[in-house]
């Protein structure tokens, strides 16, 4: 099965960056898409196919992929974006075709 | 912007079955490229998704739910809708639909706000 790593946890200053990591070991192959989830509400999309951002998202929030990680920055980090971060694929060669990573708490 | 919001009961007996309508809003649910699913959530863990619906009402279910799930859509009404049967407690969570977009892989945006769904015994 398809099992997508996160840390549980990343601490960040305030304006300083915050990266999330995500890994598998074929990653690689997958388009991955990144959620910002703040207490008590509804996941939003940050990140879709690895980099690309949706309209309304700050330029603050990047994607990125290397080898069997994909990465989530965040620069200049503010107390808003205090959340939990959660990975996502699309696996069509597996029974589990949508899989999430466990999520990462990121403190600031 | 298309918006979507969860209906339902909040609480369902164990044994029976959980239906949840999401209604879709700004938008149509005959658009193309859109697969409407459900995810849902239990108190303080992470996200798992349950299924997806297609317009053309061809559907897709995680497979160790795939037994309970049945995910259906009406065009008429612009609404989709989840079952799951025979609920234990370890489907209680909060319950999101939301819109799947199919491009080169599939991603879910926006989401519904969730409605959380407690099983009793």
């Amino acid at each position: 099965s398809y099992v997508l790593t996160q840390p549980p946890s990343v601490s960040v200053a305030p304006g300083e960056t915050a990266t999330i990591t995500c890994a598998e070991n074929n990653i690689g192959n997958k388009n991955v898409h990144w959620y910002q989830q703040k207490p008590g509400q509804a996941p939003v999309l940050v990140v879709y196919d690895d980099s690309d951002r949706p309209s309304g998202i700050p330029e603050r929030f990047s994607g990125s992929k290397s080898g069997n990680t994909a990465t989530l920055t965040i620069t200049r980090a503010e107390a808003g974006d205090e959340a939990d971060y959660y990975c996502q694929v699309w696996d069509n060669s597996s029974d589990h075709l949508v899989v999430f990573g466990g999520g990462t708490k990121l403190t600031v | 912007q298309v918006q979507l919001q969860e209906s339902g009961p909040g609480l369902v007996k164990s044994s029976q079955t959980l239906s949840l309508t999401c209604s879709v809003s700004g938008g149509s649910i005959s658009s193309v490229s859109s697969y409407w699913s459900w995810i849902r959530q239990p108190a303080g863990k992470g996200l798992e998704w349950i299924g997806r619906v297609y317009t053309s009402g061809g559907t897709n279910y995680k497979a160790s739910l795939k037994s309970r799930v049945s995910i259906s859509l009406d065009a008429s009404k612009n609404t989709f809708s989840l079952k799951l049967s025979s609920v234990t407690a370890a489907d209680t969570a909060v319950y999101y639909c939301a819109r799947g977009i199919a491009d080169q892989s599939f991603w879910f945006d926006p989401w519904g706000q969730g409605t959380l769904v407690t099983v009793s015994s």
